[in-house]
């Protein structure tokens, strides 16, 4: 069973400082997705990385996919209230018959003004 | 555009009771994959859908079915429902099965009492 791990699981801090969040597992994927979750909504794609050691940048958002492809990091520098949010991470996996997306537990973080 | 819709917002079931969700995928997309969210925590991931065959499964047991119509649109039929089962049901569409970026609905509130 594959298995991402993410931490913290909450992470509460005051507007303008930076946070990170971490993604970890034992298996290798074939992409990394990050996604952001609102109360009463869907998961929002934010990003996908698909090369070890890639970085990827999103204004304030900066995406880290580890050399081996099993581990990932998102840091948000300058936080603001608007980051406030669920932060999901997810792999993917390719069979032969299919491709599946495995998720972990999630990072809540609250930017207090 | 209109994105990806799930119906209904809301559901409120009975122990043992059958239950259908749908999904209507985001336009131009043709792979449907349904997720399972557990208050708390991330999205599982339960199958999906790439034309009208389901392609690939999660752990989920037999009494998780689906169906995709030739317009893509997918359904989600659950049996002999249990407490278990309560959970946010996510269908998110993706122009391939390669997952490599999905758009999910806003999600179908399932209570099971």
């Amino acid at each position: 069973t594959q298995l991402l791990e993410q931490s913290p699981q909450f992470l509460s801090i005051q507007e303008g400082e930076n946070l990170t969040v971490y993604c970890n597992s034992s298996s290798v994927f074939s992409s990394l997705q990050w996604y952001r979750q609102e109360p009463g909504e869907g998961p929002v794609l934010l990003v996908t990385v698909v090369t070890g050691g890639e970085v990827k940048k999103l204004k304030r958002l900066t995406f880290q996919f580890g050399d081996a492809r099993k581990d990932s990091s998102l840091h948000i520098t300058a936080a603001q209230p608007g980051d406030t949010g669920l932060y999901l991470c997810a792999g993917a996996t390719m069979g032969a018959a299919g491709n599946k997306l495995t998720f972990g537990g999630g990072t809540r973080v609250l930017v207090k003004p | 555009d209109a994105g990806v819709t799930q119906s209904p917002t809301h559901l409120i079931k009975t122990r043992g009771q059958q239950v259908t969700l749908r999904c209507s995928p985001k336009s131009g997309h043709d792979t449907v994959s349904w997720y399972q969210q557990a208050l708390g925590q991330g999205p599982q991931f339960i199958f999906q859908y790439y034309e009208e065959e389901e392609r690939q499964r999660g752990n989920f047991p037999d009494r998780f079915s689906g169906h995709q119509f030739p317009n893509y649109s997918s359904e989600l039929n659950v049996n002999a429902l249990l407490l278990g089962d309560s959970a946010l049901y996510l269908c998110a569409s993706s122009s391939t099965p390669s997952l490599y970026e999905q758009y999910f609905g806003p999600g179908t509130r399932l209570t099971v009492t």
